[in-house]
């Protein structure tokens, strides 16, 4: 049980597009989805953390009106990395929790390479 | 002061050795305490989670909590190449926020 899916695992795009990542929780219901940046060999950076219906929190630092979330169902977060640039690029991780389980469920995280 | 302390530097180990990773941390209020592997290019998967102090066990799995010193640390027995990966210790308190350490990577070696 407790399975988060993360789509799409690579993408490769051109500066000053937007990309939108998915994840999906499969088996049980989110009611908070996290969404991490991990640059290699670092840890993962909390970037933003939304609840169902409401409006992400977002972390200093990390720009909302580039780094759009959308929470809109219990089983559905979208990440759009807006006018990406290079320095966008990263592996980007949600992870997802539902009531009564402890011990968030990451997703495979997404590759995100800009060109 | 950063909550999670700089995990140790990576590791190599021969395959059968009994491999101790561990994390130091400050917040006195952390409550529950988790190990996540994390394989190359992929989302970090649970290995275990320990609430308060104490020890887990689970396989070859061993985590131990120790609060009063706070310390936490994953020990692997009969480690296998397959265990290869970094390992990042995490936790959290009051207000479910999760803190990460960096993460230290694995190499078990044939």
């Amino acid at each position: 049980g407790a399975v988060v899916s993360q789509h799409p695992s690579r993408v490769i795009c051109k500066s000053g597009t937007s990309v939108k990542i998915e994840c999906r929780s499969l088996d049980f219901q989110a009611t908070t989805m996290f969404w991490y940046r991990q640059f290699p060999k670092q840890s993962l950076m909390l970037m933003a953390t939304s609840n169902e219906g409401s409006k992400a929190t977002y972390e200093q630092g990390v720009e909302k009106d580039k780094f759009l979330i959308n929470h809109a169902s219990l089983t559905l977060s979208t990440l759009t990395v807006t006018s990406a640039h290079p320095e966008d690029s990263s592996f980007y991780i949600c992870s997802a929790a539902g009531q009564g389980y402890y011990g968030y469920t990451f997703g495979s995280g997404t590759r995100l390479t800009v060109v | 002061q950063k909550e999670v302390e700089k995990d140790p530097g990576p590791l190599s180990v021969p395959e059968g050795a009994i491999v101790s990773l561990n994390c130091t941390y400050s917040n006195s209020a952390f409550q529950y305490f988790m190990w996540y592997r994390q394989y190359s290019r992929k989302g970090p998967e649970l290995l275990m989670y320990t609430y308060s102090s104490g020890n887990k066990e689970d396989g070859r799995f061993t985590a131990q909590v120790d609060k009063s010193s706070k310390y936490i640390s994953l020990f692997i027995r009969d480690s296998q190449p397959s265990d290869s990966a970094t390992y990042l210790c995490a936790m959290s308190g009051p207000g479910n926020q999760f803190y990460f350490g960096t993460g230290t990577s694995l190499t078990v070696i044939p």
